[in-house]
């Protein structure tokens, strides 16, 4: 089945940009969409359809995907950013959700 | 507000079965498909299944299929994950989460989760 791959962690001061990278093979033809999970809560939606951001989610954060690379961009990172990051596909070769193995953002 | 709600979590011994809860509320439950995706401790999430709207359109991760059923009452706005033949690697917080439109789509909306734990 499709694999993601993602750094386990990155680690920015704040107010720089963070990159958090999701690799896949030919991922620019699929919709990649990621999540935030912060200690002791649930994942929320961060970025649709590689670039759309839902209502709430602060425009400091931005995505692109291009070639065999999705990336989400924290723009001015602040300390509530620190959360773990996830990307997902829907793998249409197996019918199976996939979900890329996590990123950790420390802010310093 | 769209709000899930899981329950049926709790401690099982290896080999045991448990059915796991998920209550909508706040959106049209029936339209929407649902898939549960679960979290181990420390470790990243798992998607593990899910269901259209009607019920028709079922998967499930490899990991489960056969041990794990998937079902909704759109009646009563709920969703059901019956898991069985549990192992200690089926430890782990459960979440149901609700598509944003079709079967495959993002997830806009997630529960709070319910903890599982396998042990003797």
């Amino acid at each position: 089945s499709y694999v993601l791959t993602q750094p386990p962690s990155v680690a920015v001061a704040p107010g720089e940009t963070a990159r958090i990278t999701c690799g896949g093979n030919r991922i620019a033809y699929m919709n990649v969409h990621w999540y935030q999970q912060k200690p002791g809560q649930a994942p929320r939606l961060l970025i649709y359809y590689d670039g759309g951001r839902p209502s709430g989610i602060p425009g400091r954060f931005s995505g692109s995907n291009s070639g065999n690379t999705a990336t989400v961009t924290i723009s001015r990172v602040e300390v509530g950013d620190e959360a773990d990051y996830y990307c997902q596909v829907w793998d249409s070769s197996s019918h199976h959700m996939v979900f890329g193995p996590g990123t950790k953002v420390t802010v310093l | 507000e769209v709000q899930l709600v899981e329950s049926g979590g709790g401690v099982v011994q290896p080999g045991g079965s448990l059915r796991l809860s998920c209550a909508a509320s706040g959106f049209n439950f029936g339209s929407y498909a649902m898939h549960w995706v679960r979290q181990a401790p420390g470790k990243g999430l798992q998607w593990l299944s899910l269901i259209s709207g009607d019920g028709d359109n079922i998967r499930y991760a490899d990991s489960v299929k056969g041990r794990f059923t998937v079902s909704r009452d759109n009646g009563e706005s709920s969703l059901f994950l019956d898991l069985n033949s549990l192992t200690g690697d089926d430890t782990a917080f459960y979440y149901c989460a609700k598509v944003a439109r079709g079967d495959y789509d993002y997830f806009d909306q997630w529960g709070q989760g319910t903890q599982v734990t396998v042990s003797s």
